[in-house]
């Protein structure tokens, strides 16, 4: 079955310094990734997507993610934090034989001043 | 402002009540989801529809009944609901085939649900 990690509950990081936000995989075939953003009281938000291509995707916000199939994974990344990117982000794999999607557990990302 | 659309935001409702959840997007999607999502816990998912069938059930107690009455609303119908039902329940929608099939699902802001 199509699974993601996210190994790491909290990760906290003062605002204007680089962030991480780890995501490691396990597929059968070819993944489709994505990670999704969610504030307070509100749905899931798309951030960006890996199906094919390039190893480096960017996305919304100022967001980037590196997939590497060496290593499974799919890092959440963005060069300089602001305050408000504070919020819990998932990442999320595509089942190829359904429309299921699977979430990790969710990061929660704290940015302080 | 999220293109899915569900009403109403907050419900609060008794055991023994039966109420409605409604989900609306106006995308053209043909898959709509329903999710589950606890505080601090990833969604949950209950239902698919695709092309306003129901294409999966991930084994959600019969007090939810979920409904497709056309390509753009999705309803959850609940009945006898107990205490653990609480929580935040999520539409999603999606392209279910094709070049866009690999698109993400667009969620809206939930209705939040707590049974007394």
């Amino acid at each position: 079955a199509q699974s993601v990690a996210q190994p790491e509950d909290q990760v906290n990081v003062a605002e204007g310094n680089p962030l991480t936000v780890k995501c490691t995989y396990s597929v059968s075939g070819n993944p489709y990734l994505f990670w999704y953003v969610q504030y307070p009281n509100r749905g899931l938000q798309f951030l960006l997507k890996y199906i094919t291509g390039d190893n480096l995707v960017k996305g919304s916000y100022g967001f980037e993610a590196e997939f590497n199939k060496s290593q499974t994974s799919f890092h959440l990344k963005k060069p300089s934090a602001l305050v408000s990117d504070s919020a819990l982000y998932f990442c999320a794999v595509r089942d190829g034989r359904n429309n299921d999607m699977r979430f990790g557990a969710g990061t929660r990302l704290t940015v302080k001043p | 402002d999220t293109e899915v659309t569900q009403t109403p935001k907050h419900l609060v409702m008794g055991m023994t009540n039966k109420k409605s959840l409604k989900c609306e997007q106006h995308m053209g999607h043909r898959a709509m989801y329903w999710y589950k999502q606890k505080a601090k816990k990833p969604p949950e998912l209950m239902f698919v529809y695709s092309y306003e069938k129901l294409s999966i059930n991930e084994s959600v107690p019969s007090r939810f009944s979920p409904e497709c009455p056309n390509s753009s609303l999705l309803n959850l119908h609940l009945h006898a609901l107990q205490p653990e039902d609480s929580a935040l329940y999520l539409c999603a929608s999606s392209q279910d085939r094709g070049p866009g099939y690999w698109q993400p699902q667009h969620f809206g802001d939930g209705t939040r649900l707590s049974i007394l």
